[in-house]
């Protein structure tokens, strides 16, 4: 079966630092990853997906399949960052998503 | 509307009582997945709708759950029964299938 894991619960990080959120994963196919932010009082979105290879609000993850990692960066953190970030995994034919317990993030002034 | 949207946002029922929980999806969205999110966990998936069949309910943790779907849009999570446990965010989502999932603003329901 597959599962995320996020090991940290809360990360606080001053402005303008580096900020990188941790995601493993296991999964015995091959994955399909996300990031989802669900800022205060907002729903769940989407934040990036790793086959796009993109970089969103400066935001950028990797997987990396030998660490079965796809942790979550970016190298200068701003106030508006602060959110819930939660790791998901893909899966099955009805492509359900499997999430992490989330992340805190909290980038202090 | 432009979103998916759940109603009502917040219930509080009694234990034992019966509960709907109502969702919206995306005009065209043929894929429609409910979840479920406890405090301070991650959402669970409970059950995926293709159209109008629940094509995937291996995620509902028990016979008092139940969701329909009958004319392909809206959407209806019914819980029998109810228990404190039972007490959580519901959370809607919808797609297109291969592109993004959407979701909703969530119900939060309280049983007391």
């Amino acid at each position: 079966a597959q599962r995320v894991t996020q090991p940290e619960k809360l990360l606080s990080v001053f402005k303008g630092a580096p900020v990188e959120l941790k995601c493993n994963y296991s999964y015995s196919g091959s994955p399909e990853l996300f990031w989802y932010v669900q800022y205060s009082r907002q729903r769940l979105q989407l934040l990036l997906r790793h086959i796009s290879r993109e970089s969103i609000k400066g935001f950028t993850a990797d997987l990396n399949k030998g660490e079965t990692s796809f942790h979550l960066k970016k190298p200068f953190a701003q106030e508006e960052d602060s959110a819930m970030y939660y790791c998901a995994l893909s899966s099955g034919s009805a492509r359900q998503l499997t999430f992490g317990s989330g992340t805190q993030l909290t980038v202090l002034p | 509307g432009a979103g998916v949207s759940q109603t009502p946002s917040n219930k509080v029922t009694e234990k034992g009582k019966y509960v709907e929980l109502r969702c919206d999806p995306i005009s065209g969205h043929t894929a429609l997945y409910w979840y479920r999110q406890s405090l301070g966990q991650g959402p669970e998936f409970l059950i995926y709708f293709q159209g109008t069949g629940a094509a995937d309910d291996s995620g509902l943790p028990n016979d008092r759950f139940f969701a329909v779907r009958p004319e392909g849009s809206v959407s209806t999570l019914k819980i029998q029964r109810t228990e404190r446990g039972d007490s959580a965010v519901y959370l809607c989502a919808s797609s297109l299938g291969t592109g993004e999932t959407f979701f909703g603003q969530g119900t939060r329901l309280t049983v007391v």
